[in-house]
This record gives C-alpha cells, sequence and structure tokens, in this order.
C-alpha cells in the first residue's frame, strides 16, 4: 500500500549478524504488525504493537525483537538467535474502524 | 486443531469456471474475517472484508456461517487473472488476543484457458 514503506526490499546477511528491518507509516494507524512468510506457506505472525510504547509477541517471537518508540515506525530487528531468518518479512497497518490489514511490499531476507 | 484452517489446493479451473474456497477457525468468539489475495513473490492485498449477512463485489461472494465456524469465498466465471493464492484472515478477540489476526496457509488458484 502505497502510505507503508518496507527497507530494504532485499537483504543478504551473513550467518550470526543481527539485521534490522524497517517499517514506517504515514497512514496515521495505532496498530501495525510483522509476519513472516516462508515459501508455499501462509503468514505468521511475529510481533504487532497497538499503540506506542507497547507491542505483543506473536505465534513466532523468538529470536526477533521491536519497537515502538513512534505511531510511524516499527522496526523489526532479526537477531543471530533466529534459526532459519531466510524469509519474507511483512510490515502492516489495521485500519480500527474495519479491521482491515494494509501491507507493505516486504523485504526479503536471505541469510547465507 | 489449528486455529485457522484452509482447503488443501491447489485448485486447477477452465475460465469461466465457478470455484469456492472454505476456510475453518478454532475460536468461536472470533469477531472479524477477511479474504486477501496474494500474487507470486507479492504482498497480501484485501480482496473483500466477510460480513455476518454475506456480502458480494462482483464475481466474489463472501459469506460466513458462525455456527459451523467457517467463512467461504465464491469465485464465478474465472478469469486468467484470478489465478493468486486466496488467503483468510480472522480476528481471534478476546482478552490478550485481541488485535491478533491469523492467517490460514493459503489456497492456490490457477485459472487455464
Amino acid at each position: 500500500d502505497g502510505g507503508i514503506t518496507q527497507s530494504p526490499k532485499y537483504l543478504f546477511r551473513k550467518e550470526g549478524q543481527n539485521v534490522t528491518l524497517s517499517c514506517e507509516q504515514n497512514l496515521n494507524h495505532d496498530a501495525m504488525y510483522w509476519y513472516r512468510q516462508d515459501p508455499g506457506q501462509g503468514l505468521r505472525l511475529i510481533y504487532y504493537s497497538q499503540i506506542v510504547n507497547d507491542f505483543q509477541k506473536g505465534d513466532i517471537a523468538e529470536g526477533y525483537s521491536v519497537s515502538r518508540e513512534k505511531k510511524e515506525s516499527f522496526p523489526l530487528t532479526v537477531t543471530s538467535a533466529q534459526k532459519n531468518p531466510t524469509a519474507f518479512y511483512l510490515c502492516a497497518v489495521r485500519d480500527s474502524p474495519t479491521g482491515e490489514l494494509f501491507f507493505g511490499e516486504g523485504s526479503r531476507l536471505t541469510v547465507l | 486443531r489449528k486455529e485457522v484452517e484452509q482447503d488443501p489446493g491447489p485448485f486447477n479451473v477452465p475460465e469461466g469456471a465457478t470455484v469456492a474456497f472454505n476456510c475453518t477457525y478454532s475460536n468461536s468468539a472470533s469477531q472479524s474475517f477477511f479474504w486477501y489475495r496474494q500474487d507470486c513473490r507479492k504482498e497480501p492485498k484485501l480482496l473483500m472484508s466477510v460480513y455476518s449477512s454475506g456480502n458480494e463485489d462482483g464475481r466474489f461472494t463472501a459469506q460466513l456461517n458462525r455456527a459451523s465456524q467457517y467463512i467461504s469465498l465464491l469465485i464465478r466465471d474465472s478469469k486468467l487473472s484470478d489465478s493468486a493464492t486466496y488467503l483468510c484472515v480472522v480476528n481471534l478477540a478476546g482478552g490478550t488476543s485481541y488485535g491478533k489476526l491469523t492467517f490460514g496457509q493459503g489456497t492456490i488458484l490457477t485459472v487455464h484457458p
């Protein structure tokens, strides 16, 4: 969606390095989400945040960390503790009245 | 049982066919339901929300059956451009689950000439 920017689109890293994926939105939505998608799989929830300075673990939070210091920004750090970090990472915002999710274009992380 | 489960695909149908997907959910308190479409190597995009009374958008019809805890998506007069993965999404409401949206694993549809 035009109001959600994820960067970088493609990222290669060596095993053992931490990586931070950026997600910025100008849609003024409170709730933001990070999902991970593996080939041929559905989306799995990593973390979500309903409001600034608050966030909740999703189903697969181990090896990841987030922060929500500003409403517009919800960065995701993939730490060296994440055993299989290679995946497609998707950030989303939720429109509170309708509950609909809108996604950024995603970041593809490959760990060599 | 998975929280949200979809028909195992893939579905291969000819142009003009009618095809239907189902998606079951485990939490009876779930409040919101959606269908998303995802093209290969792209982000998911909202196809339609699913309302209690059912809703239609052109060739697409979504239904909710609360008693049996499933939602469905019907596509009529399939087009080649309908080929994609269709994902159902459920908002598992209540307690610490509020705000947590869960995706099904997706159903692949291929429409052929």
